[in-house]
C-alpha cells in the first residue's frame, strides 16, 4: 500500500513537444503529490506539487494533472527543451509527514 | 546562503571498511532527512533527526549503520563493515525547525558510496 508507480522508465521527445510522466499511488491517506527534477551528479530539487483539492496545478511549462478516483497523478512538460532532460520523480506522502514515498523515477532525453 | 553540503562527493571503500558520510545543513535548519537512492530507483527514506536527537529511523537497516546529529557539527551517517550491497548514493536533506517538512526540505548533491 505504500508503494508509487511510475512510468515510462525513459522518454524521448522532440524540442517542443510534450512530455508525459505518470504515476499511480494506492494509500489512500496520501494527500502530497510532489515531483522531482534530478540532473547528474545533482540531488533532487522539487519542481511542483499537488495537493488532492484541486486537479490541476501549473507552473510554467509544467503542469501536473491529479486524479483521486484514479489515484493517478502526471507531469506534463510544454515546449520541452533540451535543458529539461533529468530524471523525475513522483513521490507521495500524507501532507504532515516527512516520510516520502518516491517513484522509480523516468529518464527524460529531449532531442534538439 | 550554503545549501545542504555533503561529503565526501564520492567515497570507495573496501569491504569490511567503515564509511563515514557528512551532511551540513542550510543554515537555519535544524532537521535532517537520509535517503539512500540504489541505481535505477527512486529514494528511500532512512533516518530522521533533529539536533542529538533520533526521531525516526525506521527506514535504516538494524545492523551497521547509525546516524547522529551532534549539537556542534555536521550530521554524520556511519556504515560499518560494508558490503557491495552498501554502493549506493546517500543523499541528505534539511528543513527549517517549523512549517512542514516536505515542502521545505532541500537535497544535498549526495555522497556516491562504492564498495570494492
Amino acid at each position: 500500500q505504500q508503494q508509487v508507480k511510475q512510468s515510462p522508465q525513459s522518454l524521448i521527445v522532440q524540442k517542443g513537444g510534450i512530455s508525459i510522466i505518470n504515476c499511480a499511488y494506492e494509500n489512500t491517506a496520501f494527500d502530497y503529490f510532489p515531483w522531482y527534477q534530478q540532473f547528474p551528479g545533482k540531488g533532487p530539487a522539487l519542481l511542483i506539487a499537488i495537493r488532492p483539492d484541486v486537479s490541476e496545478k501549473k507552473e510554467g511549462r509544467f503542469t501536473i494533472s491529479f486524479n483521486k478516483s484514479a489515484k493517478q497523478f502526471s507531469l506534463h512538460i510544454m515546449d520541452s527543451q533540451p535543458g529539461d532532460s533529468a530524471t523525475y520523480f513522483c513521490a507521495a506522502s500524507i501532507y504532515s509527514n516527512y516520510q516520502l514515498i518516491w517513484g522509480a523515477g523516468t529518464k527524460l532525453i529531449i532531442k534538439p | 546562503n550554503a545549501g545542504v553540503m555533503q561529503n565526501p562527493r564520492h567515497l570507495v571503500r573496501r569491504r569490511g571498511q567503515e564509511a563515514r558520510l557528512r551532511c551540513s545543513p542550510m543554515k537555519g535548519h535544524s532537521h535532517v532527512y537520509w535517503y539512500r537512492q540504489l541505481p535505477e530507483e527512486g529514494l528511500k527514506f532512512m533516518v530522521y533527526l533533529q539536533k542529538e536527537n533520533i526521531i525516526d529511523e525506521s527506514g535504516m537497516p538494524k545492523e551497521r549503520f547509525s546516524a547522529e546529529f551532534p549539537k556542534e557539527g555536521p550530521s554524520i551517517l556511519r556504515i560499518q563493515q560494508v558490503v557491495r550491497g552498501d554502493s549506493a548514493a546517500y543523499f541528505c536533506a534539511s528543513s527549517p525547525p517549523s512549517g512542514v517538512p516536505n515542502t521545505e526540505a532541500f537535497f544535498g548533491q549526495g555522497t556516491r558510496l562504492t564498495v570494492v
